[in-house]
């Protein structure tokens, strides 16, 4: 069965802090892809990245970044200098097999000014 | 231009009713979800489509019922509407339902049955 744990319901930070959102997953599917979604208090979901089993190199948008680790099968996203603009609910999502993307809880970051 | 749409974003409605909420997309993509999230922000799967073929089908009340005239909508009925539908519900879609593609999700319909 495929599953998805987002252990920290709520983290607060103050801005310009790091914070780093854990996501671990589990799958016995050698193929399968893993997904991060923001949710903003506007209410529409975003999809952020897409990363699939078979690569595992880190990856760095501006101030986001995912490290992907299959040895933990975890795929942690962190936000450097955090701001205001980055408080939402954020998602982790996995697809292996079939058609339905499982997703995590959510945790919700708040980013105080 | 909007890429998922849903109409209405808030529907407020009693007990007993019979409701759609219609969603389109214009991305060109073959698959389209129905997504139920609740007051504590769990996302659950209701249905999916596929070039209008059912092909998600999840354990929801029989009183919900999608509807797919083409790809680019997917429309979702509930009757006898109860307290516990109150929730927001999101369509999406997916170039197609293989799982490497992300979908893209649309605005939300806040569902309030009193």
């Amino acid at each position: 069965a495929q599953k998805v744990t987002q252990a920290q319901t709520e983290i607060s930070v103050v801005e310009k802090e790091d914070v780093t959102l854990d996501c671990v997953y589990e799958t016995r599917d050698t193929t399968y892809y893993l997904f991060w979604y923001k949710q903003p208090p506007s209410g529409e979901l975003v999809f952020l990245i897409r990363r699939n089993s078979f690569d595992e190199q880190n990856e760095i948008s501006g101030r986001y970044s995912w490290n992907f680790q299959k040895s933990t099968s975890s795929f942690n996203f962190t936000i450097t200098a955090s701001q205001v603009v980055d408080s939402a609910v954020y998602f982790c999502a996995l697809k292996s097999g079939g058609f339905k993307t499982i997703f995590g809880a959510g945790t919700r970051l708040f980013v105080k000014a | 231009d909007t890429a998922v749409s849903q109409t209405p974003k808030y529907l407020v409605t009693q007990m007993g009713n019979d409701k759609s909420i219609k969603c389109e997309q214009n991305l060109g993509h073959d698959t389209m979800y129905w997504y139920k999230q609740d007051s504590k922000k769990f996302l659950k799967i209701m249905f999916s489509y596929n070039n209008k073929e059912l092909i998600i089908n999840e354990t929801v009340p029989n009183r919900f019922s999608p509807k797919s005239p083409d790809k680019a909508h997917l429309n979702l009925h509930i009757n006898s509407l109860e307290l516990g539908d109150s929730a927001v519900y999101f369509c999406a879609s997916s170039q197609d339902p293989t799982f490497s593609y992300e979908q893209y999700f649309g605005p939300g319909t806040r569902l309030t049955v009193t």
